[in-house]
């Protein structure tokens, strides 16, 4: 089946550095999303991505989806405190009811 | 953005009894919802995709006459674990879609069975 791989799995970095993630696939999505997800609560949408090439910014995040559609990278600048947690990349093929592949989760740790 | 609510937020059972999870979309049709389960340190395990009208379709591995799943609603999915078991016992997320084909996650209910 459709595997996303993640990288890194985790990331220790000092406050006001940038931060990049990225995931790729063994297959071709239509669809690329990143989520965070604090402990004890569910993933929270950071930014969806809808078409290849595609470059989207939230504030401090930016994520592009790749062009060759088998993959896409976060990248968080100026890292604060409260970006501590695990983000997860997910995608998907259009395809009638297809769910979401996710990735493991790059688990972020902010040293103050 | 989308908002999903997901209740009780934290429940407690004894063994062999059934308790049923809800999971709404507050400002947004939901064809399609979906439900996660999630152990410690690990990604989300999808369990089941529900569509409203229609049964839920399983992922291997995944009883489902234990986890029950009725999507009444283009807004409201239930989960009902029957007979729970402390093995039963993790933090189950719904999910829900939408138009866009945007996937938006409840706050999880942290089930845990003694």
């Amino acid at each position: 089946g459709q595997q996303l791989n993640q990288s890194p799995q985790s990331m220790f970095i000092q406050e006001g550095e940038d931060v990049s993630m990225n995931c790729t696939s063994s297959s071709i999505f239509n669809t690329w999303l990143w989520y965070k997800q604090d402990p004890g609560e569910g993933p929270v949408l950071l930014i969806a991505l809808y078409k290849a090439g595609e470059l989207t910014s939230n504030g401090r995040l930016t994520a592009q989806f790749g062009i060759t559609r088998k993959d896409s990278f976060l990248n968080i600048s100026a890292s604060i405190p409260s970006d501590v947690g695990i983000y997860f990349c997910a995608g998907r093929v259009y395809s009638g009811n297809t769910p979401l592949v996710f990735g493991k989760g790059t688990r972020l740790s902010v040293i103050a | 953005g989308a908002v999903v609510s997901q209740h009780p937020s934290r429940v407690i059972c004894k063994s062999g009894t059934s308790v049923k999870i809800e999971c709404r979309s507050l400002d947004f049709q939901a064809t399609t919802m979906f439900w996660y389960r999630q152990f410690p340190k690990q990604s989300l395990m999808l369990m089941a995709t529900s569509n409203e009208g229609s049964k839920a379709t399983y992922e291997q591995g995944v009883e489902k006459d234990k986890f029950l799943i009725n999507h009444a609603s283009l807004t409201l999915s239930t989960l009902t674990v029957t007979s729970a078991h402390p093995e039963d016992s993790s933090f189950y997320i719904c999910s829900a879609r939408d138009i866009l084909d945007t996937q938006y996650f409840g706050p999880g209910t942290r089930l845990t069975v003694l």
